[in-house]
């Protein structure tokens, strides 16, 4: 099974600031996705970004981009400007193309400072 | 309304009792799934399922028994409640394609006692 690990338990960052989370992940496959879902206080898990392996372009949504480095096997988020409200558990997830089962990371809890 | 919803949102039961989680989905999505989150260890697979009548283990099943008798319904049951599954279980689906992601359920905060 692939593994999918998260080494930063807790990070924090001021407001307006910028903070980059890592993961690894392990695997023999080519092709896989990679997912960053956030977990804010209400529990409600939501899709932050997806990173498809064939593509060498990084992943951009707005304020979030990811730095993928597929021979590194690395998948880390990168938050600008954060603001108050990304405050919350970030996990990154794996699945592999064709597969049927995701792979989380144990996350990151983000604390934003006003 | 569409989307995924899990009820009970919130469950107190004792040792030694049967509980079943309920989940279901609007999409008509093929794959649909059970995790548990604790802290410390993520989110953990117990058990997935394909399609209706198919499911299989995930990394955790000790414990848990689930069905799926039709497409958008996926209950999960705990036939004789331990601390140990003291939780919040997340359900969640995803289409069939893999580069799809999944979307997740409210939750549900299960205490046994």
């Amino acid at each position: 099974a692939q593994t999918v690990t998260q080494s930063q338990p807790e990070m924090s960052v001021q407001e307006a600031e910028t903070v980059t989370l890592s993961c690894t992940y392990d695997t023999s496959e080519s092709d896989y996705y990679l997912f960053w879902y956030k977990q804010p206080p209400s529990r409600q898990m939501i899709l932050v970004i997806r990173q498809e392996a064939y593509k060498q372009q990084n992943a951009t949504e707005n304020r979030f981009s990811v730095n993928f480095q597929k021979a590194a096997k690395s998948f880390s988020l990168k938050i600008s400007d954060s603001q108050l409200g990304d405050a919350a558990m970030y996990f990154c997830a794996y699945r592999s193309a064709g597969g049927n089962q995701f792979y989380f990371g144990t996350g990151t809890s983000l604390t934003v400072i006003p | 309304d569409a989307g995924i919803t899990q009820s009970p949102r919130y469950k107190i039961t004792e040792t030694g009792r049967q509980v079943t989680l309920m989940c279901h989905q609007t999409w008509s999505h093929s794959y649909m799934f059970w995790y548990r989150q604790d802290l410390g260890h993520g989110l953990r697979l117990i058990y997935y399922s394909a399609a209706a009548d198919i499911t299989d283990k995930g990394e955790v099943p000790d414990g848990y028994v689930v069905s799926r008798s039709k497409t958008e319904n996926f209950p999960l049951t705990l036939e004789s409640a331990t601390r140990s599954q003291t939780s919040v279980y997340f359900c969640a689906s995803s289409e069939l394609v893999s580069r799809y992601e999944q979307y997740f359920g409210p939750g549900t905060r299960l205490t046994v006692t």
